[in-house]
């Protein structure tokens, strides 16, 4: 079975630019969480969707938006790129939502750099 | 606020030797524990979690982790290290009863398994 995928795998904007980040999670799991992990750093919790629904933000400014589809895949955009933007967008699939003890499995994640 | 320390951002441990990988929490009620292990280029992986009963928790690839409350501490061992073990090691935590999937990660620490 195929595991948490991500695109692009890598990719190179510069300042104010936009960008799309795409997940599609494993089969059957309808809850899909983003996380940016800036170098020598922990990930951090950017978004949570449950069936389509917003179901956790952390602290991110508003550049930061995301959405769920029927699939259940899921895309991350930022706005007007900042250089402090670069990381690594990592995504997270989950069979339900944040109810239980359910584990996260990750995807290889999106190398963002932003020159 | 909730928060998780790995006070070793390196560990460097010979082949065969046991291994620790430190980690304490500040959070309120019972938290939910993991450790995930995180590969060059890779997303993280899975290692085992805590979330109530036996102090002692068994995971994946033999390694092993032990709950202390009175400590706060959730330290990840190993009886025997591999250089394969060589890796970043992140420990997170979750509060149950926020209904997310927001997991508070540490910074890391990377072990070095010398042959």
């Amino acid at each position: 079975d195929a595991g948490v995928t991500q695109s692009p795998t890598h990719l190179i904007k510069t300042r104010g630019q936009h960008v799309t980040l795409r997940c599609s999670p494993i089969s059957g799991h309808k809850s899909v969480s983003w996380y940016q992990q800036v170098l020598g750093q922990g990930p951090q919790f950017i978004f949570q969707y449950y069936e389509k629904e917003e179901r956790g933000r952390g602290n991110f400014p508003d550049r930061f938006s995301a959405r769920q589809f029927p699939n259940y895949s899921s895309e991350l955009n930022v706005n007007a790129l900042l250089l402090g933007d670069s990381a690594l967008y990592l995504c997270a699939s989950s069979s339900k939502t944040g109810s239980g003890a359910n584990v996260l499995t990750f995807g290889a994640g999106s190398r963002l750099t932003v020159l | 606020a909730q928060s998780v320390a790995q006070p070793e951002d390196q560990v460097n441990v010979a082949e065969g030797n046991p291994l620790t990988v430190k980690c304490t929490y500040s959070v309120s009620g019972n938290p939910y524990l993991f450790w995930y292990v995180q590969y060059p280029n890779r997303g993280l992986q899975f290692l085992l979690k805590y979330i109530t009963g036996d102090n002692l928790v068994k995971g994946s690839y033999g390694f092993e982790a032990e709950f202390n409350k009175s400590q706060t501490s959730f330290h990840l061992k190993k009886p025997s290290a591999l250089v394969s073990d060589s890796a970043l090691y992140f420990c997170a935590v979750r509060d149950p009863t926020s209904g997310t999937y927001k997991y508070i990660f540490g910074t890391g620490t990377r072990l070095k398994v010398l042959a």
